[in-house]
């Protein structure tokens, strides 16, 4: 079974600052999803952006990005300029190909990263 | 609707009372997922609708649990003699498709306490 490990139960950064959150993941598999969500306290999680094992590419979105280590089986986000409202919990999530069979529908979790932006 | 619905928003009810949570999912989505967050335990995945059917009900924790999906639409997530364990927020999660490279679209989910 894959698991998914967030070592930082907490962070925060300085507004306009640079914060990178952990996420590390075991699986036996080599095509997968990676992603990472964001769930303020309307408690409605948002993508915030994904990565498709195959490319080695990392993935961005405009100031998120990701260090995305397949063989370290570690998928870091990075948030530049943070903002106030980049305050959220942050979750990072995986998913097996459908390449892959299997169970390919759902996402198993990390536990979350609460991260704390400071004016 | 734009986005994924659930209701209600909130529900606070009495231990042993049977509750039902609602999802109503994004137009013309036809895969539909259901999670479970509790404090300490992160999310946790519940089941899996295809269409009407449910391939995959193993992460039901008990068989108090049940859910069921009409019309490839709305779905219902039901807990009976609920326990105070039950306690969390029930999400529920849409897609267009099954596939992995098809998102899951989150609701703001149902927050419910057992008392």
């Amino acid at each position: 079974a894959q698991t998914v490990t967030q070592s930082q139960p907490e962070m925060s950064v300085q507004e306009a600052e640079t914060v990178t959150l952990s996420c590390t993941y075991d699986t036996s598999e080599s095509d997968y999803y990676l992603f990472w969500y964001k769930q303020p306290p309307s408690r409605q999680m948002i993508l915030v952006i994904r990565q498709e094992a195959y490319k080695q590419q990392n993935a961005t979105e405009n100031r998120f990005s990701v260090n995305f280590q397949k063989a370290a089986k570690s998928f870091s986000l990075k948030i530049s300029d943070s903002q106030l409202g980049d305050a959220a919990m942050y979750f990072c999530a995986y998913r097996t190909s459908h390449n892959s069979g299997g169970s390919n529908y759902k996402l198993t979790f990390g536990k979350g990263t609460l991260l704390t932006v400071n004016p | 609707g734009a986005g994924v619905s659930q209701s209600p928003s909130n529900k606070v009810t009495e231990k042993g009372k049977d509750v039902e949570l609602r999802c109503d999912p994004i137009s013309g989505h036809t895969a539909l997922y259901w999670y479970r967050q509790s404090l300490g335990q992160g999310l946790e995945f519940l089941i899996y609708f295809q269409g009407n059917s449910a391939p995959d009900k193993s992460g039901l924790p008990s068989d108090r649990f049940s859910a069921e999906r009409t019309g490839g639409s709305v779905s219902t997530l039901t807990i009976q003699r609920t326990q105070q364990e039950d306690s969390a927020v029930y999400l529920c999660a849409s897609s267009l498709g099954p596939y992995s490279n098809q998102p899951q679209h989150f609701g703001d989910g149902t927050r419910l306490s057992i008392l």
